[in-house]
């Protein structure tokens, strides 16, 4: 079965500092990966799409990037601010497929 | 727009009762899912719905599970009987169109069952 798998350890970054998550997955490639941000209490929202034949994309300061020899997501986010602190999750989506597999998320803290 | 809409927002019942959660999606939207999250398993896709109709409810955990969308404005999960074991946060979420349309989510049912 699809396994996805994201820091699980709290990833602590220096304001102004880049932070990068990993969302790695195994067996088959998904058609497009999501990104999403949880703030506790509260559902996901979605920040950033990137499809199977897309390397990388840039919204403000996030930066998402896909690699499916690797198999792997990375997401980035520059001149980070205490703001940005949340858990981010990426999911998976699959063509003829409508629902997302979400990786457990990586919780990450901004320190001013 | 008010974004989507669970209902309650927090649940505490006990053992052998029945649950029933409600979810109004964003006006227009044709998608709607369900989901539920806990620690150990994280975020899973339950069921959903496509105009109404459910689509894929293989994520469904069992029998105690059901989930109706008698019209595009409102759906529910029901659970019958409750059991400890589905204590976790339940969200609804809503899409416009399909695939990689982004998913805009509630603000969760937390369900405690004693």
């Amino acid at each position: 079965s699809q396994k996805i798998e994201q820091n699980s350890e709290a990833l602590n970054i220096q304001e102004g500092k880049t932070a990068t998550l990993t969302c790695n997955y195994t067996n088959y490639s998904p058609a497009y990966l999501q990104w999403y941000r949880q703030d506790p209490g509260r559902g996901p929202v979605f920040l950033l799409l990137i499809r199977e034949n897309e390397k990388e994309k840039r919204k403000e300061r996030l930066k998402v990037t896909f690699d499916t020899t690797l198999k792997q997501s990375l997401f980035h986010i520059t001149a980070s601010q205490p703001a940005d602190s949340a858990t981010y999750l990426c999911a998976l989506g699959w063509a003829g497929a409508d629902g997302l597999t979400f990786g457990k998320g990586t919780h990450l803290i901004i320190q001013p | 727009d008010a974004g989507v809409i669970q209902s309650p927002r927090h649940e505490v019942t006990e053992m052998g009762q029945e649950v029933t959660l409600r979810c109004k999606p964003i006006s227009g939207h044709d998608y709607l899912f369900w989901y539920r999250q806990t620690m150990m398993r994280g975020l899973e896709l339950l069921i959903y719905f496509n105009n109404n109709v459910p689509i894929d409810d293989s994520g469904m955990p069992e029998d105690r599970f059901s989930a109706k969308m008698p019209n595009a404005s409102f759906s529910t999960l029901k659970i019958q009987p409750s059991e400890p074991r589905d204590s976790a946060v339940y969200f609804c979420a809503s899409s416009f169109g399909q695939g990689a349309d982004e998913q805009y989510f509630g603000p969760g049912t937390r369900l405690t069952v004693t």
